[in-house]
This record gives C-alpha cells, structure tokens and sequence, in this order.
C-alpha cells in the first residue's frame, strides 16, 4: 500500500534558525497537503499543492512539490516559538484512492 | 459554523470491553474519516465514510468499525479492548472546494484503555 515517509522525526532549533521537514511517498501523489499539530492540539490544515514541481509560500513558511510528484518539503525561515509543533504531510493518491495518507510528523522544538 | 465535534473528550476503560466513540462533521461535509494517532505511530487511517458508504479502510482488525448516518454523523466502535488501543481518535470532515480537499479535525477523544 501507500507509505509516506518524513524525515526528520524530532528537531531542535535554536529560535531564529531555520527548519526544513522533508516528506517521501512510495507512490505518486495526486495532491500533497501539510498540517501542523500543536502539544495538545489537532492536526490543523496549513495548504495543498497539487502541481508537479509548485513552490508555495505562506509568510515564513515555504512549501515544495516535486517534480515526480513522490515528494515534498516544508522549510520554515527564522523559527519562532509559535513555530512549535508536529508537521505532518499527507497525500492523496496511488492505489488509496481516496484515503489520505500521513507521514509519521516532524516535531518542532524550538528554543527561545 | 461550528467545527467538527466529538464525543467524550475523555475515556476509560478496561480490558475486553467495548466503546463507541461519536463524530459529529461540519455541516455540508459528506465525508467523515477516523485517525487513531499514538506517540510511535502517528497519524494511522482507520476508514473513511461518505453518504453512509465506507469508501476506505485501513489495516486495522476487525474489532474497529464504524458507521455513518444520514446526517453525515459517524461513529466509530471499538469491540473487545485491548491495552494497545490506547490512543487519540481523530475524526475529519472534508468537502471538496476549487480542487482542494481540506480535512477539518475534530479535538479528538483519548481512550485509555486499562
């Protein structure tokens, strides 16, 4: 079945640096979407990409999609502590139709 | 517009009994799906119900089950508890928008199982 993968599984950063969270399907992907988690939180929606190669941004977030469509990336410049949290990618497609698939998450620790 | 609500926040329960956890989606979302997250294993996907078909399921046993009623409302239970199933069940709502299918969690329920 589908896997998707996300590497690292923990960071630690020092505020003010930055923070990439790479993300690794086993099947091509039809869409790709992001979520972050806070402690005690639920999985709240950050965005979607959807084309082969897009490139998105969100303030200090930036957002990829690759051009195979099997991969994606998450990079946040200069954390804040309100960067903290669980990063989660999530993706539609292969054989799982309509099943949303997520990685195992990033957990963000940020130090002030 | 309210938000997706479940039902109990919090339970306990022993060995071998049974549960049924509530998902109530946000209004004019179809598509409820359930997520049981655990520390090691993330965010696992449990099935997903559309206009009361289960569309999807996961690699769980059958022990978990689910259901959805007219009302977009779904619930899910679980049969003959074991320890391991001590987890956050996430339930989602989703509709599709201009090509985006954005999944609304709900606050979860945490179920100890003791």
């Amino acid at each position: 079945g589908q896997q998707v993968m996300q590497i690292p599984q923990y960071q630690h950063v020092q505020e003010g640096e930055d923070f990439t969270t790479y993300c690794n399907s086993s099947t091509t992907l039809s869409n790709i979407q992001w979520y972050k988690q806070r402690p005690g939180g639920h999985p709240v929606f950050l965005i979607q990409l959807v084309k082969s190669g897009e490139v998105k941004k969100q303030k200090r977030l930036t957002f990829q999609f690759g051009e195979a469509k099997k991969n994606s990336s998450l990079h946040i410049t200069a954390t804040q502590t309100t960067d903290v949290g669980t990063y989660f990618c999530a993706g539609y497609g292969g054989n799982a139709g309509n099943m949303l698939t997520f990685g195992g998450g990033t957990r963000l620790m940020v130090k002030p | 517009k309210a938000g997706v609500t479940q039902t109990p926040r919090y339970l306990i329960k022993t060995r071998g009994q049974q549960v049924t956890l509530s998902c109530s989606p946000i209004s004019g979302h179809r598509s409820v799906s359930w997520y049981q997250q655990t520390p090691g294993q993330g965010l696992q996907f449990l099935f997903e119900y559309f206009s009361e078909t289960q569309r999807n399921k996961g690699n769980f046993p059958g022990r978990f089950s689910g259901r959805q009623f007219s009302n977009s409302r779904s619930e899910m239970n679980v049969s003959t508890l074991e320890l391991g199933d001590s987890a956050l069940y996430l339930c989602a709502s989703s509709i599709r928008t201009g090509g985006t299918t954005e999944a609304f969690f709900g606050q979860g329920t945490r179920l100890t199982v003791v």
